[in-house]
C-alpha cells in the first residue's frame, strides 16, 4: 500500500500571500488530519476532516482552512501568510476518526514564508 | 487546559542501559495517551497506545492516573531506539502533543 503523500515537499512564499497544500491519504482511509510542526510551538493539531466534513479544530485562525474531498483527498490553505506561518505541515491519514484508528503520517510540506 | 510535558530535550544512554522517557499530562478526565515515534529521515509513527498495553519493540508505557504520568520504558536500549519520542494526549477530538524528547543510545 502506497503511505500518505504530501504536496508539494517544499514551498517558499511571501508575506500576503496564500497557499494550498495538498494530501493524499492511504487508499481506503477516510479521516486526514492536519497537524503544524514548529521548533517553538512544537506539533499543533490543526484540524480533522472524516467524510467530508470537518470533525476537529484546534485554535488556530480563521487563516487556516481546509477541505475533504469525496475520494479523502485533502487541501489545506492558509491565506494572507505571516512569517510565523514557517512551519513544517504534516498530514495523517486514518480508517476512521483518529481515536480509534492509527494515524498514518505523511512527509510533511516544508513552507517558508519571506 | 490541557498539556502534556516531556521535561527532557534529550536523553543520552549506553547501549544495554535501561531507559526511561517522561511525561505529565493535565487532564481531568479519563486520558488517552499515546506514544509516537520519529526515526531519523522517517515519518512520525505510532509507536504504543495506553488502551492496547502492549509491548512495542520492547517499549512499555504505564498510566499513573495518580501521578498524571506516562512514561515510556524499556530495560535495555538499543542503538536503533534512538530516535525523537513524542508523547500524546486525545481529547476533545484533538491530539495534543509533548515537545518531544530526543533520544541517543551511543555503543
Amino acid at each position: 500500500k502506497a503511505g500518505v503523500t504530501q504536496t508539494p515537499r517544499y514551498l517558499i512564499k511571501t508575506r500576503g500571500q496564500q497557499v494550498t497544500l495538498s494530501c493524499s491519504p492511504i487508499s481506503g482511509h477516510r479521516s486526514v488530519s492536519w497537524y503544524q510542526q514548529t521548533p517553538g510551538q512544537g506539533l499543533q493539531f490543526l484540524f480533522e476532516y472524516f467524510s467530508e466534513t470537518q470533525r476537529n479544530k484546534g485554535n488556530f485562525p480563521g487563516r487556516f482552512s481546509g477541505r475533504q474531498f469525496s475520494n479523502s483527498r485533502s487541501e489545506m490553505n492558509v491565506s494572507t501568510l505571516e512569517l510565523g506561518d514557517s512551519a513544517l505541515y504534516l498530514c495523517a491519514s486514518s480508517q476512521g476518526l483518529a481515536l480509534s484508528y492509527e494515524q498514518y503520517f505523511g512527509p510533511g510540506t516544508r513552507l517558508t514564508v519571506t | 487546559a490541557q498539556r502534556v510535558t516531556q521535561p527532557e530535550k534529550l536523553l543520552s544512554v549506553f547501549k544495554g542501559a535501561p531507559v526511561e522517557l517522561k511525561c505529565n499530562y493535565s487532564y481531568s478526565g479519563s486520558p488517552e495517551l499515546f506514544w509516537y515515534v520519529q526515526y531519523s529521515r522517517q515519518r512520525l509513527q505510532l509507536l504504543l497506545r495506553h488502551i492496547s498495553r502492549e509491548s512495542i519493540k520492547g517499549f512499555t508505557a504505564d498510566l499513573n492516573k495518580g501521578e498524571t504520568s506516562f512514561h515510556l520504558k524499556k530495560p535495555f536500549a538499543q542503538e536503533e531506539d534512538s530516535a525523537m519520542y513524542y508523547c500524546a494526549l486525545y481529547q476533545g477530538g484533538k491530539l495534543i502533543f509533548g515537545q518531544g524528547t530526543e533520544l541517543s543510545v551511543k555503543p
